[in-house]
């Protein structure tokens, strides 16, 4: 079966440094794979997909992610962090067992120092 | 107006009271779902909806009812619920129901069960 695991529960970062936020997944048949971003009361925002084709994924926001079948990883990732990046982060990998379910990571708290 | 809109957004109930959430989506999508978040845990899903027919009922409680009475709309039915069923839920919607179909997420309706 397919899981998530997304390294750090919570991540620091000064404003215009560069945001890495880590998930890796556990499939045995090429995934989908999503990043989410949740801000304080709302819901789940999609920032970026991976279906098929092209590895480096290019989302909103300034934000992008590459897929590394050899690593298993989808981390997310911008070049220079702003205040307004402050949020939940969640990567989900589609299940393939045909049940459509998506399996969300535990989620990172991304913290913006000014 | 457009998008995923719950309602109530917060709602404080007792553990014997009848009450019912709300999701209606603008989107003219195909699929539903509903989905707890609680601290800390990821993403439950527990219905999902297809053309109006529930396709999964991931192993919630009876307390919990869910109704679609058409492609556009969602209801989360509950009664005599439980302390520990206080939580965030959330609605989503995606165009079909499909691995790669992204979910469109409503901002949630927060519950405390007292």
């Amino acid at each position: 079966a397919q899981s998530v695991t997304q390294l750090g529960s919570h991540v620091s970062v000064s404003e215009g440094a560069l945001v890495l936020l880590r998930c890796n997944y556990s499939s045995s048949v090429p995934p989908y794979l999503f990043w989410y971003v949740q801000y304080p009361n709302q819901g789940l925002q999609l920032l970026l997909k991976y279906t098929t084709g092209a590895t480096l994924v290019k989302g909103i926001n300034g934000f992008e992610a590459e897929f590394k079948k050899s690593e298993t990883s989808f981390h997310l990732t911008k070049p220079s962090a702003h205040m307004s990046d402050a949020a939940e982060y969640f990567c989900a990998v589609s299940e393939t067992s045909g049940t459509y379910k998506y399996i969300f990571g535990t989620g990172t708290r991304l913290k913006v120092l000014a | 107006e457009t998008g995923v809109t719950q309602t109530p957004r917060h709602l404080v109930m007792g553990m014997t009271n009848k009450k019912s959430l709300k999701c209606e989506q603008h989107l003219g999508h195909n699929a539903m779902y509903w989905y707890k978040q609680s601290a800390k845990k990821p993403l439950e899903l527990m219905f999902v909806y297809s053309l109006e027919e529930r396709v999964e009922n991931n192993s919630v409680p009876s307390r919990f009812s869910p109704e679609c009475p058409n492609s556009s709309h969602l209801f989360l039915h509950l009664h005599t619920l439980q302390p520990e069923d206080s939580a965030l839920y959330l609605c989503a919607s995606s165009q079909e129901l499909g691995l790669n179909q992204p979910q469109h997420f409503g901002d949630g309706t927060r519950l405390s069960i007292l």
